[in-house]
Order: structure tokens, then sequence, then C-alpha cells
């Protein structure tokens, strides 16, 4: 069972509206989680990371952590069409040497 | 040589060769990282580095084998290539184990046939 979980979607928003992307992890050890974007045939890009429970914010994306309930959101608000991507939730994990462990990422299609 | 580069960008290769896959890294990161990206199952670490002279297995390491003799190289082999092997390979760097930023390299299509 993968330890990071997301839903693999397709997530599909209109224009301008707020995308909400949702990871659970399993690891209650888990100090680091981090959101990629991947643009299909390209690399991972970093977009947050976030260490502390609560919000931070960074221009257009919000990242929420919640290390009670082992959840981690990504907010993107204004959404636009070059906002499409999949989207890539990653939390360190202890048992290997603190390497990123990533879920399957979470499709998102945003519609003008 | 800006940030961290794979080569070859893509390979066909015939099951039971060998193949080593390259990955360079500028920035004098400590941490390296092998993934394979397969459709359906996501980012599996292979095998990682986090200095040089170690390394240590991933979630799926079994066919596969790294060194690290040096902080900028970190290559991966595939003793005897098998068609599973088929997968987009990429590389990622950190400054220090987990807690940073990874950087990713630009991938390595493989079709093993």
């Amino acid at each position: 069972q993968k330890e990071v979980e997301q839903n693999s979607g397709p997530l599909s928003v209109p224009e301008g509206a707020i995308a909400s992307l949702n990871c659970t992890y399993s690891d209650r050890g888990s100090q680091s989680f981090f959101w990629y974007r991947q643009y299909s045939g390209k690399s991972p890009e970093l977009i947050m990371f976030i260490y502390s429970n609560g919000d931070k914010e960074d221009g257009r994306f919000t990242a929420q952590l919640n290390k009670a309930s082992q959840y981690v959101s990504l907010l993107i608000r204004d959404s636009q069409p070059s906002d499409s991507a999949t989207y890539l939730c990653a939390v360190n994990r202890r048992d290997s040497g603190y390497a990123l462990n990533f879920g399957k990422g979470t499709s998102l299609l945003v519609t003008p | 040589i800006a940030g961290i580069t794979q080569a070859p960008t893509s390979q066909i290769l015939a099951a039971g060769r060998r193949m080593t896959l390259r990955c360079t890294q500028d920035m004098r990161h400590n941490a390296m990282y092998w993934y394979r990206q397969d459709l359906g199952l996501g980012l599996r670490l292979i095998h990682y580095s986090n200095t040089a002279g170690t390394t240590g297995k991933g979630e799926v390491p079994d066919g596969y084998s790294v060194s690290r003799a040096n902080t900028d190289d970190f290559p991966l082999t595939l003793a005897s290539a098998v068609p599973s092997q088929t997968s987009v390979y990429f590389c990622a760097s950190t400054a220090s184990p987990g807690n940073t930023e990874a950087f990713f390299g630009q991938g390595t299509r493989l079709t093993v046939v």
C-alpha cells in the first residue's frame, strides 16, 4: 500500500475557480511535505513545501498541513488553463534516508 | 552544466543487455536519488545516496545498482535488462536529505524489448 495517498482525478475546475488537492500520509514521523507539479512529458517541479501545522501561502497557492490528521492539501486560487497538470504530493520517509515518497498524483484540468 | 543532467534522454534496449543511466549535478548537493515513473504507479524510489561513498535501497531496488564515487555523479546500472524495467527514470538531488527542494533531471525514457 502506498504510504502517500492522493485522489487520481481527473479534477476538473473552470477557469477562475479554486482547485483543492488533497493528500494523506501514513508515517507520523514525517517532517517535510512538498507539492510538485508535473506537466505531461516533463520533470516534476516544486510548487511549495510546508513543515509546520497550518497554512502557508505563496501567490495563488496555499498549502495546508494538519499533522494530527496526517493530511496535506494544496489550494490553487484563480485557476488558469496553464495550471492543468498532475500535482504530486511528497513526504520525506525516514526508512529511506529521508528520500521523498510520492503519491501517485492528481490530474487537474482547468477549463476555459 | 546547470542543475542536474541525465543521459541518454531516451533509449531502446534489448532484453538481457547491460545499461548505465548517467546523472550529474553541479549544485554540490549531498543527496541524490533515482526514481522510476510508471503510469498508474507514480514515482517510486529505486536507490538513494545521502552523501558521496554511501548508497541505500529504496522501494524497488531489484535489478538495479548504483554507485556514488563523488558528489556530482550518481549512475544507475541495469545489469541485465528485462521488459518490466521499461519506464521513465528520473534522477534528483537535494542539498541535504529530505528537507529541502528536490531538483530533477529531465528524465530518461527507457524501453526494453
